[in-house]
């Protein structure tokens, strides 16, 4: 079944570690997309991707960083200067066009040591 | 700046009554407009999706959604609520912005619903 993959479903984090989450997508989605929740928030976008080597920086980028060397992968680098990093983090793509839902993999719950 | 809001943060209804979320937009054109669903440490699954056309969707899972133009609003609906469906509700506007070709996509904060037997 096609879907998108994120690992590990559970990280944690050491003071001054940098931390990659894992996304892959077997969809053949052109875009991808990171997101960041918060309790009792809807979904941030940190960075997105519209197509392979190319993303933007979303709403709140700062603290985190990407590649897209491959069109069905799109990891996500919390950094160090990422002061708050606790929070549930989603991977989402979809096909070209506005009008395309985005498909959720079942996210990564990233914690503090 | 396009904005979603979802004015219930926690809803709790009887099993087998019926449902409404409500979910308003503020945008200068006509959006395109999702619900998703998520359960607890999940992923958020698309549940309808409102483009064009007919203004009541119907969904998976028996929700539909009315899309009214003139109160900026796409309320999702159920006539019978299960206890499975206790979970989060995100509305969803997608826009695409004209200065940068991103496909945005803009939630709400979020309804989590409370089924009681």
């Amino acid at each position: 079944d096609g879907g998108i993959t994120q690992s590990p479903k559970y990280l944690f984090r050491k003071e001054g570690q940098n931390v990659t989450l894992s996304c892959e997508q077997n969809l053949n989605h052109d875009a991808m997309y990171w997101y960041r929740q918060d309790p009792g928030q809807g979904l941030r976008l940190i960075y997105y991707s519209q197509i392979v080597n190319d993303f933007q920086k979303g709403d709140i980028a700062e603290g985190y960083s990407v590649s897209r060397e491959k069109k069905e992968s799109f990891p996500l680098t919390v950094t160090s200067a990422q002061k708050n990093p606790t929070a549930f983090y989603l991977c989402a793509s979809n096909d070209r066009g506005p009008n395309q839902p985005q498909h959720f993999g079942d996210g990564t719950r990233l914690s503090i040591l | 700046a396009q904005s979603v809001t979802q004015p219930d943060i926690h809803i709790t209804v009887s099993e087998g009554a019926s449902l409404e979320l409500r979910c308003n937009y503020s945008y200068g054109a006509t959006p395109y407009l999702f619900w998703y669903v998520q359960s607890p440490g999940q992923g958020l699954q698309l549940l309808l999706k409102y483009f064009s056309g007919d203004t009541l969707v119907q969904g998976i899972k028996g929700f539909e959604a009315e899309f009214k133009r003139s109160q900026s609003s796409f309320n999702l609906r159920k006539p019978s609520v299960h206890w499975s469906d206790a979970a989060e509700y995100f509305c969803a506007v997608g826009l695409l912005l004209p200065d940068t070709g991103r496909r945005a996509l803009t939630f709400g904060s979020g309804t989590r619903l409370q089924v009681q037997p």
